[in-house]
Parts: structure tokens; C-alpha cells; sequence
């Protein structure tokens, strides 16, 4: 399984616009880059999932590199709700390998 | 809009006693993970089946847990005896895993969490 590296933790403000990067040089050609939300006391949820270039949805922005080593997820004009931790997660998306969640990134958006 | 369901929220228990966790997972989903959460260990992925059958139950200390599906709607994460060392927050989780070889988008592709339940052995 690919192992990810991502910061422990980051901080915002209300507004800003905030980038969270994600390592996975050992990604595989079938792995997907998955990316999960857990806000306390709640289960993980999915937030967005790519697997190479630009990925958009209503919540959150996916940028992938060509060689896709590496991830970005980009979460646009924070607000406080969007105090959470973020995991990267990569894997088949046949399901065949199970995804591994690391520690994930605390994020903390302050007024 | 479905949901996967987990009872009890929460449990507290003696040391020595047998703790018995339910989940049941999102209709149609053939797919279900059990998950440990602490504050040291993170989130631990305990086992999972698919279609029912176990597939991978390696992060489990076998002596003393058991997970089971006996049926489709039913997940059961047994620990008998519990231990004070047991006391986390185990989440299920459900998915939508394709047959190999059929191509899926990615909203059926991921894992759909319960809320969870905190165990807590005194």
C-alpha cells in the first residue's frame, strides 16, 4: 500500500483559501487518491477522489501533477465548520487493497 | 438518505466483561469495514468483509475479538473479555466494492462511516 505523508496540522482564517499537500511517491498505477473529512465525534467522510490532474466539486478542489507523487487539496474561503482533520488516502479503486487512513491533518480555521 | 447505523453510541463496562457493537450498513452496500479510533493510534482498521465473508481481519488481536456478518444488514465486533486498553471509538464503515473488471465513478467507490461507538472499559 502506498504510505502518504501530510502536515499534522495547519491554521486558517475565516475567508482564506487553504491548501493541504499530500506525499505519496510510491503510488502505483492503479491507485486512486482518495481524500476524507472527520469532524469530532463523528465518523470520516468523503470529501473528493482523483486520479490524476484537476478534480472539482461542490466542497473541494483536487490538484494531482503529472506524476502524481503528490496531491493537493484545496478548500476555498474556509469557514469555522471547516475546523477538521483531513485524511489522504491512496488505494485501488477496485476496492482490491484497503485504504489507510494516517494521522491526518488538524486543520483549525479561526475567526 | 441512507446511513450506516451503529448501536450502542456509547458503552461503559467493567474490565472482564463481553462487549458486543452492532452496525448495520447503507442498503446494497456489499462491503463493511470495522475501525478502532484513539487519540495515539489514529484510526486502525480492524477488518473487513465483502459480500459477507471475512477478508481481512489481521489488525484484530484475534484472542479476544470477533466480527461477524450473519446477515446482510447485520455487522456484530464482539470483545469478550474487554480490557481497559480496548477503550476507543470503533466505527463502521460500508461501501459499494465493483466485481473486478467493471468500472464504477467514484461516489460508489468509498466508504460510508456510522457514527461510531465510544467504548470505555473501567
Amino acid at each position: 500500500l502506498a504510505k502518504t505523508t501530510q502536515p499534522i496540522s495547519m491554521d486558517s482564517y475565516e475567508g482564506q483559501e487553504v491548501n493541504i499537500t499530500c506525499s505519496h511517491n510510491n503510488i502505483a498505477t492503479n491507485d486512486y487518491i482518495t481524500w476524507y473529512q472527520q469532524f469530532p465525534s463523528q465518523g470520516p467522510r468523503f470529501i473528493i477522489q482523483g486520479y490524476k490532474t484537476k478534480v472539482t466539486n461542490e466542497v473541494a478542489s483536487l490538484f494531482i501533477p503529472a506524476d502524481r507523487k503528490s496531491s493537493t487539496l484545496s478548500l476555498p474561503r474556509v469557514s469555522l465548520s471547516d475546523t477538521a482533520v483531513y485524511y489522504c488516502l491512496v488505494g485501488d479503486k477496485g476496492g482490491y487493497s484497503t485504504l489507510t487512513f494516517g494521522k491526518g491533518t488538524m486543520l483549525l480555521v479561526s475567526p | 438518505d441512507a446511513r450506516v447505523t451503529q448501536t450502542p453510541r456509547d458503552k461503559v463496562t467493567e474490565m472482564g466483561q463481553e462487549v458486543t457493537m452492532r452496525c448495520q450498513p447503507i442498503l446494497g452496500h456489499n462491503t463493511v469495514f470495522w475501525y478502532r479510533q484513539t487519540m495515539m493510534q489514529g484510526l486502525e482498521l480492524l477488518a473487513y468483509f465483502r459480500n459477507r465473508a471475512p477478508l481481512d481481519d489481521s489488525g484484530m488481536p484475534k484472542d479476544r475479538f470477533s466480527a461477524e456478518m450473519p446477515d446482510a444488514t447485520l455487522a456484530t465486533l464482539k470483545i469478550q473479555p474487554s480490557e481497559p486498553r480496548d477503550s476507543a471509538v470503533y466505527f463502521c464503515a460500508s461501501g459499494l466494492t465493483p466485481r473486478r473488471g467493471t468500472l464504477l465513478n467514484a461516489s460508489t467507490d468509498t466508504q460510508y462511516f456510522g457514527p461510531g461507538t465510544r467504548l470505555t472499559v473501567l
